[in-house]
């Protein structure tokens, strides 16, 4: 099984705020990691997938990094608004898997 | 617009009885999942299907059995339905490889 761990497992902000999350994941046979937004009573949406080492993605004022030989990968929002509260997942998949394995996700929660 | 639908949003069983979940995808994708969510334990895969009638046991397969007869539907049965297997039950579905998955609405299966 593989063991992918978010923290924290959740976080207060104040809107305005910038707040990043930790998802770290065993590094041999690593494939891809993916970060998913939910939000209460939708499904889960794709926000990045990631497979190189020193990957960056941005969209918005949202952004991620890649650590693949040590196996983490961080979630950074800019200027957190009331609309990013939601639970954010991160996934990860290995070579030769057709699987994902997710983490518990961090909920985050920006007040006004 | 992609779409990933389930037969149900909400669902009550009494213990014992026999649950079907249907989930149906119109992209095409020859990957499709099966997922429970529990507070704090996050997506748990349960099983997982790379193609038409092959299906691979996810982390927590007992209990449950699944169904692939055409692409687009994923079928997931609960054969003598218990109380633990009340849960949030997702469906999701993706291209072959590490591709996102597009996620259905959810149901939420009450077993009494």
């Amino acid at each position: 099984i593989l063991n992918v761990e978010q923290s924290p497992q959740s976080l207060h902000v104040q809107e305005g705020d910038s707040t990043n999350f930790t998802c770290s994941f065993p590094s041999s046979n690593f494939y891809a990691l993916h970060w998913y937004r939910w939000e209460t009573a939708k499904s889960p949406e794709a926000l990045f997938v990631m497979t190189l080492n020193g990957d960056e993605k941005k969209k918005g004022r949202i952004s991620a990094t890649l650590n693949t030989k040590e196996g983490y990968s961080y979630l950074y929002i800019k200027g957190s608004q009331p609309e990013d509260s939601a639970t954010y997942l991160c996934a990860s998949t290995m070579y030769n898997n057709n699987d994902m394995r997710f983490g518990a996700g961090t909920r985050l929660t920006v007040k006004p | 617009d992609v779409k990933v639908t389930q037969s149900s949003r909400y669902l009550v069983k009494r213990t014992g009885e026999k649950v079907f979940l249907e989930c149906v995808q119109d992209m095409d994708h020859e990957n499709m999942f099966w997922y429970r969510q529990d507070p704090g334990l996050g997506l748990r895969l349960i099983y997982f299907s790379y193609d038409v009638k092959m299906k691979e046991k996810g982390d927590i397969p007992e209990g449950y059995s699944v169904s692939r007869e055409k692409k687009e539907r994923f079928s997931l049965i609960l054969e003598s339905a218990s109380t633990n297997q009340t849960s949030m039950y997702l469906c999701a579905s993706s291209r072959r490889g590490p591709y996102e998955q597009y996620f259905g609405p959810g149901t939420r299966l009450t077993v009494t």
